[in-house]
Formats: C-alpha cells, sequence, structure tokens
C-alpha cells in the first residue's frame, strides 16, 4: 500500500526524445508537487498542484508540461531532453489548509539520465 | 526572501557520537520549521517540525528548538547510529504551503 508511487524508477533516454513520468498517490491529498534533484542532492520545486490546479510554476524550461487528470494524480512531460535534464525526479504530496499543510510525502524517486 | 542555510557536508562521524548539523533561516514572520530527512535511494521524509518559537520538535532520537533569536533550527542526536546515515534537509513552510528547502547536509556515520 505504497502512498506516494512514481513511474518508472529508471529511465535512460537519448538526447532529443520526449518522455512521461507518472505519479499516484493514494493519501487522499489535494496537493500534488514535482521536485528536480540534482546530482549535489540539490531540491529544486517545478510545479505544484491543488486540487488539480496549477498553483506554483517555477522557472522551468516550456519543454516540461505537468498535467493533473484528478487530485492523485499528477504526471511530468518532458520534450526534446537535453543532457542537462539527467536528474531524480521526486512527486510529491500534501493536505493543505490543516495543522500538517507542509507535511509533504515523497515518492520514491525517478532517475533520469539523458545521453 | 525566505531562505535557508544549512552547514556543508559531508559531515562524517563515529557510531555513538555526537550530532549536530547547523541550520539557520532569513524570513519574515515565524514561518514553521522542518528537518527532512532521505536515506539513500529513496524520497524525503519528515523527521521533525517546530511550528512556533521555543518549540522542540522530536523523532527518533532527533531533537531540534525554534529559535527565533538566533534564527536557527539546529539537529541534533545524542549517540549516531550507522543507520543515521542519509541527507538532512532543513525546510521553513513559505506561501503556498510550499517548503523552502536548504541545500541538504549529507551524513556518513562510520562504525
Amino acid at each position: 500500500d505504497t502512498a506516494v508511487s512514481q513511474t518508472p524508477k529508471y529511465l535512460v533516454t537519448q538526447m532529443g526524445n520526449d518522455k512521461s513520468i507518472k505519479c499516484e498517490q493514494n493519501l487522499g491529498h489535494d496537493t500534488m508537487y514535482w521536485y528536480k534533484q540534482d546530482s549535489k542532492k540539490f531540491l529544486k520545486i517545478m510545479f505544484s498542484y491543488n486540487n488539480k490546479e496549477l498553483i506554483i510554476n517555477e522557472t522551468v524550461p516550456n519543454r516540461f508540461s505537468p498535467k493533473s487528470p484528478d487530485k492523485a494524480h499528477l504526471n511530468l512531460h518532458i520534450n526534446s531532453l537535453e543532457l542537462g535534464d539527467s536528474a531524480v525526479y521526486f512527486c510529491a504530496s500534501s493536505q493543505v489548509g490543516t495543522g500538517d499543510s507542509y507535511e509533504q510525502y515523497f515518492g520514491p524517486g525517478t532517475r533520469l539520465t539523458v545521453t | 526572501g525566505n531562505s535557508v542555510t544549512q552547514m556543508e557536508g559531508p559531515v562524517t562521524l563515529s557510531e555513538e557520537a555526537f550530532l549536530t548539523i547547523n541550520c539557520t533561516y532569513t524570513a519574515t514572520g515565524y514561518p514553521s520549521l522542518f528537518w527532512y530527512v532521505q536515506y539513500p535511494g529513496e524520497g524525503l521524509q519528515l523527521l521533525l517540525k517546530a511550528t512556533k518559537a521555543d518549540d522542540k520538535g522530536s523523532n527518533k532520537g532527533f531533537e531540534a528548538t525554534y529559535r527565533k533569536e538566533t534564527t536557527s533550527f539546529h539537529l541534533e542526536k545524542g549517540s549516531v547510529q550507522v543507520s543515521d546515515s542519509a541527507v538532512y534537509f532543513c525546510a521553513l513552510g513559505g506561501s503556498n504551503y510550499q517548503l523552502i528547502w536548504g541545500a541538504g547536509t549529507k551524513l556518513i556515520i562510520k562504525p
């Protein structure tokens, strides 16, 4: 009964390709996030959705497009992959508007390698 | 703007040593403060939190006290174990329920 799951866990692809990463949470949370973690473990917020609406959209290339078909899913599509996109991508979720609004539950990560 | 500064790692200690990982913050008002931990190959998980000044968060033997005078939230543990080896992130609660993250501190515990 995984709380936040991501697929795939590993993704190796060539420059110029298009790929998607999927995320699902079964916690009943209303907010989901995508983060990028680089090789030095620095964590950067990319997007956040609350009840399927985009609320955080940091400075991220247009090649990255999130999509939230429902509250439990947040997918990330990446066009024209570049070498610099290689990183670990984490999905997370939280229930905002409560005392635990900032408690985010993370998925296991997707390690993307662009060659 | 709001920001979090953590001590640079890696921090290398022997088992049963005392641990301190420093964290200071810059913020308007009094945001909630957090420590998250990332074990190798896993996602982050909440370790402890403090929601107001002088609060002490604690979990799994780790503690951190919210000090508004020094704008700090240092993580401590009295006796570390090899299983504590991980990357530790300090964070503060920002607008839109966004967490403002520190750079992370890698902790290595040697037996």
